[in-house]
């Protein structure tokens, strides 16, 4: 049962141009979320994180959405620029259970030149 | 410099064999995870600790085993039983209060052949 999920598996952006990554899941307890960055044969490394009583978060380039009603959570990176060519996963939290979080499949993003 | 520390990067078993990949963290976490990845699956839990002494299964336990002994360690033996152990597996810690982010090692790839 993949309760936080990423429909689209790939993404190709020009640079310059905005980047949108999606997430979804199924479980209305999650309380918090972050998205993970990672380059092949490296480690995941955190980008940013929402928590459930907001609805956008944003970090210089990088701004994340949540959608509460919709369990839905979106990804923007403007500029994209070539180095953020990368996996991204998205994670869900669940406060009061064990620390551990749930990762989304992932989504490949290529910044064209 | 505190950080998370896979080892090694690489390595090759012959079918049958019980390995131990390594993993140790000097940020004073209290919460370690051992993540697998695979293509096109994302990262899925192995094992997680969130005390020295106490560890619980996650979704996908079969065929591993671990120990955490020290706060500091959290090594993972892939046994025999393990059907299919090819693939790179990813170390984390964090701390066990909200937020629940983690902070990864770089990872080891193992290829059984």
């Amino acid at each position: 049962d993949q309760q936080v999920k990423q429909n689209s598996p790939s993404l190709s952006v020009q640079e310059g141009r905005i980047s949108i990554l999606n997430c979804d899941y199924t479980n209305s307890m999650f309380d918090y979320f972050l998205w993970y960055k990672k380059y092949p044969a490296e480690g995941p490394t955190f980008l940013i994180s929402i928590s459930s009583i907001k609805d956008k978060n944003e970090d210089g380039r990088f701004t994340v959405f949540l959608n509460k009603s919709a369990k839905h959570l979106s990804l923007h990176i403007v500029p994209s620029q070539p180095g953020d060519s990368a996996v991204y996963f998205c994670a869900a939290s669940l406060t009061g259970t064990a620390s551990k979080l749930t990762f989304g499949t992932g989504t490949r993003l290529q910044v064209t030149l | 410099d505190g950080g998370i520390t896979q080892s090694p990067k690489y390595l090759f078993r012959k079918e049958g064999q019980n390995v131990t990949l390594s993993c140790e963290q000097n940020l004073n976490h209290d919460a370690m995870y051992w993540y697998r990845q695979d293509p096109g699956q994302g990262l899925r839990l192995i094992y997680y600790s969130q005390i020295v002494n106490d560890f619980q299964k996650g979704d996908i336990a079969e065929g591993y085993s671990v120990s955490r002994e020290k706060k500091e360690s959290f090594p993972l033996t892939v046994t025999s039983a393990q059907k299919n152990p090819t693939a790179f597996y990813l170390c984390a810690s964090s701390i066990n209060r909200a937020p629940y982010g983690y902070t990864f090692g770089s990872g080891t790839r193992l290829t059984v052949v």
